[in-house]
Formats: structure tokens, sequence, C-alpha cells
């Protein structure tokens, strides 16, 4: 079975801390993301990576960053964070699809980070 | 852009019932794939069922169908003899064939309540 692990279920933070959320999967997968979720919003994309230390942005990168240094850890950091990006976080991974197939993505549980 | 919608914020059926989650999306590409993902309460997000664009025949997987119009871009998940373990939020998903980075793009969600 795939498994996508994130460090913590829940996270309490200051303004202005730099936090650290850390995503690991065990599927040697190639593609990880990073998305937000938010009541009403749905899943909203905030980075993904193809590679060791490839990234793109996505829909909502402004005040986050990421990290891929190994193929099974991505991380996802808030430099300094606020209250508007109390959420939560979930984790995915996938395998590169080639034309014709496609993969589904398996998410890890999620972190829910308040910024007080 | 592509863009999922998903109207219905909420719905209830009553358990051993059927019921249909409705999901539209916008896209002008021919090559694409869909999904419906759930969350139970617990968070981890698993995938239900997927769709292939090319593919004519609706997908199913057990008391789970969709009901695919690729015309009117619309994808609709019937869930059969409804159980209380199906109580979640369900999210319509579309994913860009052809490429290798499998980015999803989220319909709001829509949560099930069953009733027993």
């Amino acid at each position: 079975d795939v498994k996508v692990t994130q460090s913590s279920r829940y996270l309490v933070k200051r303004t202005g801390e730099k936090v650290f959320l850390e995503c690991v999967q065990d599927m040697d997968h190639e593609n990880m993301f990073w998305y937000r979720q938010d009541p009403g919003l749905g899943l909203r994309l905030i980075y993904f990576s193809y590679d060791v230390k490839m990234k793109e942005k996505g829909d909502i990168p402004e005040g986050y960053s990421v990290s891929r240094e190994k193929k099974e850890r991505f991380s996802l950091i808030l430099e300094s964070a606020s209250t508007n990006q109390t959420s939560m976080y979930l984790c995915a991974s996938s395998p590169i699809p080639t034309s014709g197939t496609s993969y589904e993505q398996y998410f890890g549980p999620g972190t829910r980070l308040t910024v007080t | 852009a592509q863009t999922v919608t998903q109207s219905q914020p909420e719905m209830s059926v009553q358990e051993a019932e059927t019921v249909t989650l409705s999901c539209t999306y916008d896209t002008s590409e021919s090559d694409y794939y869909l999904f419906w993902y759930k969350q139970p309460p617990s968070r981890q997000m698993i995938l239900v069922i997927r769709q292939e664009a090319y593919k004519q025949q609706n997908a199913t997987e057990n008391r789970f169908s969709v009901n695919f119009q690729k015309a009117a871009k619309s994808f609709s998940l019937k869930i059969s003899d409804s159980q209380l373990g199906d109580a979640a939020m369900y999210f319509c998903a579309y994913q860009e064939g052809g490429g290798a980075n499998s980015k999803l793009t989220f319909g709001k969600g829509i949560t099930l309540s069953v009733r027993p």
C-alpha cells in the first residue's frame, strides 16, 4: 500500500514564525503536491514537484515556498506565518503519467495548522 | 483554465437508498481524466472512481458509478445502497491528459450525510 505521511496532524504557531510542514511518501513517486483545504473553497494547489529539486507554482503560491532535496520528501515552508494561512494542508504524491494513462494521487492525512 | 463546479454544498440520503452527486467542468481539451475522491471525517482522501474522457462507457466500482456526459461536460457520481460509511465529503476532480505532472483541479466538494 502507498503511504503518504505528514509530520504533524495538528500544529499551532504564532504570527511571524517560520513553519515547516513535512511530507514523506514510500512509493518512489516522482510527483508530489501541496494543497490547502478551506471550507467552501475545496482543495487549492500551492506547489508541486515533478522531480528532486524541481518545483512549480500552483494556483496560490504566495507566502509559501517548498523544498525537495530527496525524492521521498517534500516540505512546505511558511517563511513568516500569518493568520490567513490557518488552514488544513494536504500532501499528495503520484507517479508520472505516460501518454494515454493517468494515475491517482495518494494523499496524506493532513495537517491542521492554526496561526495565532 | 479548467474549472470544476460542484454546486450542491450538502446532500443527505437515507441508508440503503441511492443518491447522485453532481459535477460539471469546463475545458477545451479533448484528452483528460475525471475523478471522484472521498474524504471521510478522519480526513484521509481516497479515490472512489476514475473516468477516462476517451471512453464512452461509464465507469463502475461496486456500488459507485458515474454518469459521464462529455458533450454536456457533466460527471455525476451515483451511490447505490448507501451505507453509513459513505458519509463523507466528496470532491470531483479534473486532470489534463498527456502531461507529466498529473495536476488535479478540484471542485469545492459536497458533504454527504447518511441517515440511519
